[in-house]
């Protein structure tokens, strides 16, 4: 089935410092890839999205580019600020035996210290 | 424009009771799926609906049930509550089947005691 696998965290950054997270993903077909952010204590918001290969999404200032040679949705940011400080999830979204399902990796929390 | 909603935002039960959860989804949006995030882990998909069915379904069992309204609203209910289902529930909500993205509500936090 299809499976999603990104970096563990905590990763611990000084604000301007630059951000990967690194995301490969296995599935079938042609999915949609996704970054989600969740801030402490709130729900998921999505934070940018590719939907076919060679595609990039991008989003206050992050970025992701959708490789399907690698099978890869590494999420980057040239200079993080201490408002960034989150869980990122990545995820695909395909469609399983005719319905819509997203699967997610187990997230990476980035702590940004002034 | 109102986002996904979700009641109640936080719930204590106590071990072999039920609970219920409401979501209503963005207005013309008549997908709803259904997650659960356990602390510290990614959103486990729990179920789908559309258009008032059911079109799939995660590997939960059985004391997990749900259904979608004419309204296209939709609760998750859950019998026979083990510790191990205090979580946050998530709601998501897309315009129907397809590749569409789905925006998530803010979770409704429950913690069986």
């Amino acid at each position: 089935g299809d499976s999603v696998t990104q970096m563990e965290g905590p990763v611990t950054l000084s604000e301007e410092a630059f951000l990967t997270i690194n995301c490969t993903y296995t599935a079938t077909g042609y999915p949609s890839l996704f970054w989600y952010v969740q801030y402490p204590g709130e729900g998921l918001q999505l934070l940018l999205k590719a939907t076919k290969a060679d595609d990039k999404g991008s989003n206050k200032g992050f970025e992701a580019t959708y490789r399907k040679e690698t099978t890869s949705f590494h999420l980057e940011k040239g200079s993080v600020q201490v408002s960034d400080s989150a869980v990122y999830f990545c995820a695909l979204e395909g469609l399983a035996g005719g319905y819509q399902k997203v699967t997610f990796g187990t997230g990476t929390k980035l702590q940004v210290i002034p | 424009d109102a986002g996904v909603t979700q009641s109640p935002t936080h719930l204590i039960k106590t071990r072999g009771q039920h609970v219920t959860l409401r979501c209503s989804p963005i207005s013309g949006h008549k997908s709803v799926s259904w997650y659960q995030q356990v602390l510290g882990q990614g959103p486990q998909f729990i179920f789908q609906y559309y258009e008032k069915e059911e079109r799939g379904r995660g590997n939960f069992p059985d004391r997990f049930s749900a259904r979608q309204f004419p309204n296209y609203s939709s609760e998750l209910n859950v019998n026979a509550l083990l510790l191990g289902d205090s979580a946050l529930y998530l709601c998501a909500s897309s315009l129907g089947q397809g590749k569409e993205t789905q925006y998530f509500g803010p979770g409704t936090r429950l913690l069986v005691l």
